[in-house]
């Protein structure tokens, strides 16, 4: 596609349930970041991809947080045991390499309730 | 922790006039990227610099980097009230192309 796409684009989900959010990279892209922002807030890191690989994971919470990437492309993070203080908007970044320009998608609000 | 940090919180200005932000980190970077968030959803991508630039432009946008200071500088000229958003700089630093945001710069641009 032209873009970075994430899915779905709103969540809404009990407290306790398992959430996938999907991000489909720029075709060709091998970098692909995961960030969460709350409200009026910046973006918090959660993990890096280069290829299938995850070399950097230091961002993710807690263990309820997990990622994959499959096939160098589609992306899902996957939170288990879904607290109320997970609540944010989840965004999806993708760069042709890692030094060149990172690119983000229109983001996954969720919310805990 | 956070390796951009931009200043100030919030500004407001008449259309017309200029905007400068800025955005400073703390250790030698390898990039710095410049983006606009509309309504808190995706960010739009403005400019990439790199550590071996000092300046760059895109429209109505100039990007200026001193890594002796340790900053970076966004300039909109001739703002428009359709500018209005928040405004992030995002740093690659050290061994890592990873970019980490700061808290933005929340830019009003008054008709």
């Amino acid at each position: 596609g032209a873009g970075v796409s994430q899915s779905p684009s709103n969540k809404v989900t009990e407290k306790g349930k398992d959430v996938e959010l999907r991000c489909d990279p720029i075709s060709g892209h091998t970098a692909l970041y995961w960030y969460r922002q709350s409200l009026g807030q910046g973006l918090e890191f959660l993990i890096y991809f280069q290829g299938n690989s995850a070399p950097d994971k230091s961002g993710l919470p807690s263990d309820r947080f997990s990622a994959e990437r499959t096939g160098g492309s589609v992306s899902t993070l996957t939170i288990q045991r879904t607290q109320q203080e997970d609540s944010a908007v989840y965004l999806c970044a993708s760069s042709l390499t890692e030094d060149t320009e990172a690119f983000f998608g229109q983001g996954t609000r969720l919310t805990v309730v | 922790s956070q390796q951009g940090e931009e200043d100030p919180q919030a500004l407001s200005i008449q259309e017309g006039e200029n905007a400068t932000m800025n955005c400073s980190y703390k250790t030698s970077i390898n990039n710095l990227q410049w983006y606009r968030q509309n309504s808190g959803r995706g960010l739009v991508h403005l400019i990439l610099i790199r550590s071996n630039e000092r300046e760059k432009h895109s429209g109505r946008l100039r990007v200026t980097l001193d890594t002796s200071k340790k900053s970076s500088s966004l300039l909109i000229t001739a703002s428009r009230a359709a500018d209005t958003a928040s405004y992030f700089c995002a740093a690659a630093s050290g061994g890592s192309y990873i970019p980490t945001f700061g808290r933005g710069t929340s830019l009003i641009v008054h008709p």
